[in-house]
């Protein structure tokens, strides 16, 4: 089955410790993305990368780092998790203009 | 920064119904989608309008682009209980980067 998969789907951490969601295709798509949902802001962007090596700020990078070094996987790191990010991330990969969204991964940063 | 914006922001009607939303954008675009997403899930792909289109249906979605006005509007119709959800448009020029409006919330009653 065709998916995009995360983990882990929740996670309570607190200031400071430092964690990685990780994102995983399984349809050979070159392009990911990370996105976060806050209410009121939809959808804001993260990183995306355009294939393996391969990445570039998005609308809201500020706090986050990314890593391509698989083109099935696109791992979310946060170095030095502060309560701003407290929020729910989600990954989407593409081949072309449709994004195909992972499940999301409701974090909460005490 | 928000390239698409819905209205409205919440919807309300009866099983039966139709409902329409729209969405203002502000730069040129190649396509517009619309996605959907229920509570706290994944964003999953509705539909996608290029610019050289006008008018796009898919069962009972029918979409509608207005590149002089850089709007669009999606119509459901006969709504079921089923189509509620929240229901956004994303407006981008690559398939890895794509911008999406906060959101129009349809809920739709027995």
């Amino acid at each position: 089955e065709a998916q995009v998969t995360q983990n882990p789907r929740y996670l309570i951490t607190v200031t400071g410790k430092k964690l990685t969601v990780t994102c995983s295709q399984n349809m050979n798509h070159e392009y990911m993305s990370w996105y976060r949902q806050d209410p009121g802001l939809g959808l804001r962007q993260i990183y995306y990368s355009m294939n393996v090596e391969v990445t570039d700020k998005g609308d809201v990078p500020e706090g986050y780092k990314v890593s391509r070094k698989e083109k099935r996987n696109f791992p979310l790191i946060l170095e030095s998790p502060s309560p701003n990010q407290t929020s729910l991330y989600f990954c989407a990969s593409s081949s072309r203009d449709t994004q195909y969204f992972g499940p999301g991964t409701r974090l909460t940063v005490l | 920064s928000q390239q698409g914006e819905e209205d409205p922001q919440a919807l309300s009607i009866q099983e039966g119904e139709n409902a329409t939303m729209n969405c203002s954008y502000k730069t040129s675009i190649n396509n517009l989608q619309w996605y959907r997403q229920n509570s706290g899930r994944g964003l999953v792909h509705l539909i996608l309008i290029r610019s050289n289109e006008r008018e796009k249906h898919s069962g009972r979605l029918r979409v509608t682009l207005d590149t002089s006005k850089k709007s669009s509007s999606l119509l459901i119709t006969a709504s079921r209980a089923a189509d509620t959800a929240s229901y956004f448009c994303a407006t981008g020029n690559t398939a890895s980067k794509l911008t999406f409006g906060t959101g129009t919330r349809l809920q739709v009653t027995l």
